[in-house]
């Protein structure tokens, strides 16, 4: 069984569209985050949630709107999706936020 | 903002010669830790380091922690085509250190 998993692992989209890249984790951990890594592979947070309440918010633009409806999972969905949206987004967790963080595979956003 | 600077970017080395992968920062980190990252998955955790002058081994790969703990190498053996991939350091981060920060990554390849 896949501890981190995410999808869709791959998703090409229009300009302007709005979607949703699902995460669930089976590690019974109580924190989890999103990461977004860019094309030159810099991997930056950009939320991270502790028994599904917000903790860690960077400078995302509000397009992006993660949601937590149990510990389990953390869909992160967005709006208007721009040109340099076009990255790979990571989910992680892992059991406090100061403990080895497990990452899913990831998944590969195209806007065009 | 505490900043993680990876040296090398890249690496391109043939099978069974040694490298070594460097990450520097002007800030004490608390710990440090190094992940691997294989071509389209997520970044898979190595190791921790906590001790200043620290000195860690796994098989092949050595880490060190600078005695300041502001560095960390990591040093490879006689490395093999399946050591290939992205190596990122990372090290706790924000006023709460719940906030892994990542460095730029050294992308490597041993070449057969």
């Amino acid at each position: 069984d896949t501890a981190v998993s995410q999808t869709p692992k791959y998703l090409v989209t229009q300009m302007g569209n709005d979607k949703s890249i699902k995460c669930e984790q089976n590690l019974g951990h109580d924190t989890m985050y999103w990461y977004k890594q860019d094309s030159k592979k810099f991997l930056k947070i950009m939320f991270s949630y502790n028994n599904k309440e917000l903790i860690i918010n960077e400078t995302v633009p509000n397009r992006f709107s993660p949601k937590s409806p149990d510990k389990a999972h953390l869909n992160l969905h967005i709006n208007s999706l721009e040109l340099g949206d076009s990255a790979v987004y990571f989910c992680a967790s892992s059991q406090g936020a100061r403990n080895t963080i497990y990452f899913g595979e990831g998944s590969w956003l195209t806007v065009v | 903002t505490q900043l993680l600077e990876q040296s090398p970017q890249f690496l391109s080395i043939q099978e069974g010669e040694n490298l070594t992968v460097y990450c520097n920062s002007s800030s004490v980190f608390s710990s440090l830790q190094w992940y691997r990252q294989e071509p389209g998955e997520g970044p898979v955790l190595l190791v921790t380091v906590v001790t200043g002058g620290e000195v860690k081994k796994l098989k092949r790969l050595t880490f060190q922690f600078g005695d300041a703990r502001k560095d960390s190498s990591l040093h490879i053996t006689a490395a093999q085509p399946g050591d290939t991939g992205l190596y990122l350091c990372a090290g706790p981060g924000g006023a709460a250190g719940n906030k892994l920060t990542f460095g730029g990554g050294t992308r490597v390849l041993v070449k057969p």
